[in-house]
């Protein structure tokens, strides 16, 4: 079956960088894009971008495009997406999400990402 | 980027009750709204795609309809496991967007 398994919990200073991973499994990877989606504690959900494995492209969201950087390592099967320059308010549970005709089909079990000086 | 306004933000309902949500886009998004349903601790899980297209194993009691900008989520026969949040989500147009959620209670 389709599974999205992310890298773990992270705890960094303001300023610092994270990178997190999306290791895909049970499908062809390279045959539907991946997207990241982000959620404040207590919010909503912000989409924040997507790539195509196949080819490296991306489409960010206007408010990351730059601190934010998607990447695939299709060896692996697995996609990264690094967020630069963090602040307080990037304190988020950051989701990977399987794209299936541009809703999300799957989902990763979600990094918490914690932003603490 | 398109705004999507959930309504209402929360809702307290009963076991077996009929519940409505309403997602109202900012400008037309044909029939490219998703429907989630995500329970604390949880990822988030598909309901309905295209509108009003079930996600396979998602029960039947979950139904949507709409098009342009009016989209509405439609929980009949409520049960306790329905109590959850609920957010729509429009793949019309990139930066993709979602409402700010409807908090069910039952």
């Amino acid at each position: 079956q389709v599974q999205l398994v992310q890298s773990g919990a992270e705890v960094k200073k303001p300023g610092a960088s994270v990178k997190v991973s999306c290791k895909a499994s049970g499908y062809s990877f390279t045959g539907n894009s991946i997207h990241w989606v982000r959620q404040a504690p207590g919010q909503g959900l912000e989409w924040m971008g997507w790539i195509i494995p196949s080819n490296g492209g991306t489409i960010y969201a206007p408010k990351f495009q730059a601190r934010v950087t998607m990447t695939v390592d299709r060896s692996i099967n697995t996609a990264y997406m690094e967020v630069t320059s963090l602040r307080s308010d990037d304190t988020a549970i950051y989701y990977c999400a399987r794209d299936n005709g541009g809703t999300f089909h799957s989902w990763g079990q979600g990094t918490l990402v914690t932003v603490s000086s | 980027d398109i705004q999507m306004t959930q309504s209402p933000s929360s809702l307290s309902a009963s076991v077996g009750d009929r519940v409505s949500i309403t997602c109202r886009a900012s400008q037309g998004i044909t029939n490219s709204l998703a429907w989630y349903q995500q329970k604390p601790g949880e990822a988030p899980k598909l309901l309905l795609y295209a509108t009003s297209k079930l996600q396979s194993g998602v029960p039947s009691r979950f139904s949507g309809s709409g098009s342009g900008t009016e989209h509405i989520l439609t929980i009949t026969s409520l049960q306790p496991e329905d109590s959850a949040t609920y957010y729509c989500h429009q793949y019309y147009t990139t930066p993709n967007t979602f409402g700010q959620g409807t908090k069910l209670e039952i």
